[in-house]
């Protein structure tokens, strides 16, 4: 079963507005982290923000905001003031606990189908 | 700041070749995972390391192998390289940290294989 679930192929947003892109998530894990990455066309992946399954306030960086709503299982990207460089794809990404006897985590992260963004002038 | 270095960036090959990417991860960074991104797809997990022990494993077929340095460099050997093999291969780094709660994977550039 798919564990992150980005339903929008494409979108478009009008340069200097907002734009939502939505992200849902499956797991039983009470413990986990929701990234968001951006992939331009050059290719590299590029953290963007990161929402922890604890944390009570939703996450901001910048133009970036997620919306968190654990109860929803949703972790959707907000952009404010769109600017023609976020053109690109979005991936959401959920890494969940993955701890040894000693406690250590080091999770795989699970990405979702990516949303392409494309922001016109 | 240092970040995650790939080689080649790169790599053309012909099929039933064999191919060797490199992945150096950020210092003090114990952990290494590997990732591979067909064309229009997102990636999937490969295979992790741990302080040079295989930690997880993915959907990594049986041709690849894979493992980290003292150095805490990782190498993926991919063998009897096959048309479908072409895509971009990510590794990224992280700190094996007691608090799952925040322990970001930083990226590297990727290298692009193309099986011909």
């Amino acid at each position: 079963a798919q564990k992150i679930t980005q339903t929008q192929p494409g979108m478009f947003v009008q340069e200097k507005e907002a734009v939502t892109l939505d992200c849902t998530y499956d797991t039983s894990d009470p413990s986990y982290g929701l990234f968001w990455y951006k992939q331009p066309s050059s290719g590299e992946m590029i953290f963007l923000i990161y929402q922890g399954s604890y944390d009570q306030q939703n996450a901001t960086e910048g133009r970036y905001s997620l919306n968190f709503q654990k109860a929803r299982k949703s972790a959707n990207l907000v952009i404010s003031a769109s600017q023609l460089g976020d053109s690109a794809m979005y991936f959401c990404a959920m890494r969940e606990a993955s701890a040894n006897a000693g406690g250590t985590s080091y999770g795989k992260l699970t990405f979702g189908q990516g949303t392409i963004l494309t922001v016109h002038p | 700041a240092a970040g995650v270095i790939q080689s080649p960036r790169h790599l053309i090959k012909e099929k039933r070749e064999t191919a060797t990417l490199k992945c150096y991860p950020i210092p003090r960074h114990d952990t290494v995972y590997w990732y591979q991104q067909g064309p229009g797809q997102d990636p999937q997990f490969l295979i992790s390391f741990y302080e040079k022990m295989q930690s997880d494993k993915g959907s990594i077929p049986d041709r690849f192998s894979a493992q980290q340095f003292s150095d805490y460099h990782s190498e993926l050997n991919m063998s009897s390289l096959e048309l479908g093999d072409s895509a971009l291969y990510f590794c990224a780094s992280s700190l094996g940290l007691q608090d799952y709660a925040y322990n970001e994977q930083f990226f590297g550039p990727g290298t692009r294989l193309t099986v011909l």
